[in-house]
């Protein structure tokens, strides 16, 4: 079974500084999706940012970038320029080709102070 | 973007009663749904995985019989929590798959509170 790991149970960024967020995941499959999600106070969950395991390029969306390193099975998350509305828990998560639920890891809440 | 609404979105109940909580997929169909469940500050557990016309995939240690889950239609699944206790208070939150790639679509979560 896959698993995520999430070292950082707390994360705390200046604003306009960059932060970066950890994940590690466990996987005997070749071809995956790894995601980061973020869930501000309201609890939705909101979709950051995704990467197809078969791409080696780095995905990024704005401010947000990862940085997937498939042989160490790691996919950080970096959050450039930091503002106030970043702050909220970051999840970390795996999915594999097919149509199946989504492995979480523990989240990571991060605090941007102004 | 594909939207999945869930109602209630809060809920208060009487400890013995059912509620019922449903996930629509608005402007998609929806080939399977999972229902996550929520405690504060924890990450989210997967409790089932349910496809339309079929009988819900529960997780291990999910009681089956206290969560009834139907998927009636490709944008409707209910998750009825039966004879609640104060210990199934959570959050709980489905999300629904489309299109090609079978992306997740996450709706809003419904806070269950039992008294």
């Amino acid at each position: 079974a896959q698993t995520v790991t999430q070292s950082q149970p707390e994360m705390s960024v200046q604003e306009a500084e960059t932060v970066t967020l950890s994940c590690t995941y466990d996987t005997s499959e070749s071809d995956y999706y790894l995601f980061w999600y973020k869930q501000p106070p309201s609890r939705q969950m909101i979709l950051v940012i995704r990467q197809e395991a078969y791409k080696q390029q780095n995905a990024t969306e704005n401010r947000f970038s990862v940085n997937f390193q498939k042989a160490a099975k790691s996919f950080s998350l970096k959050i450039s320029d930091s503002q106030l509305g970043d702050a909220a828990m970051y999840f970390c998560a795996y999915r594999s080709p097919s149509n199946t639920p989504l492995v979480f890891g523990k989240g990571t809440r991060l605090s941007v102070i102004a | 973007g594909a939207v999945v609404s869930q109602h209630p979105s809060w809920v208060i109940c009487k400890s013995g009663t059912s509620v019922k909580i449903e996930c629509r997929s608005l402007d998609f169909q929806a080939t399977t749904m999972f229902w996550y469940r929520q405690f504060p500050k924890q990450s989210l557990m997967l409790m089932a995985t349910s496809n339309e016309g079929s009988k819900a995939t529960y997780e291990q240690g999910v009681e089956k019989d206290k969560f009834l889950i139907n998927h009636a239609s490709l944008t409707l699944s209910t998750l009825t929590v039966t004879s609640a206790h104060p210990e199934d208070s959570s959050f709980y939150i489905c999300s629904a798959t489309g299109g090609r790639l079978h992306e997740q679509y996450f709706g809003p979560g419904t806070r269950l509170t039992v008294t």
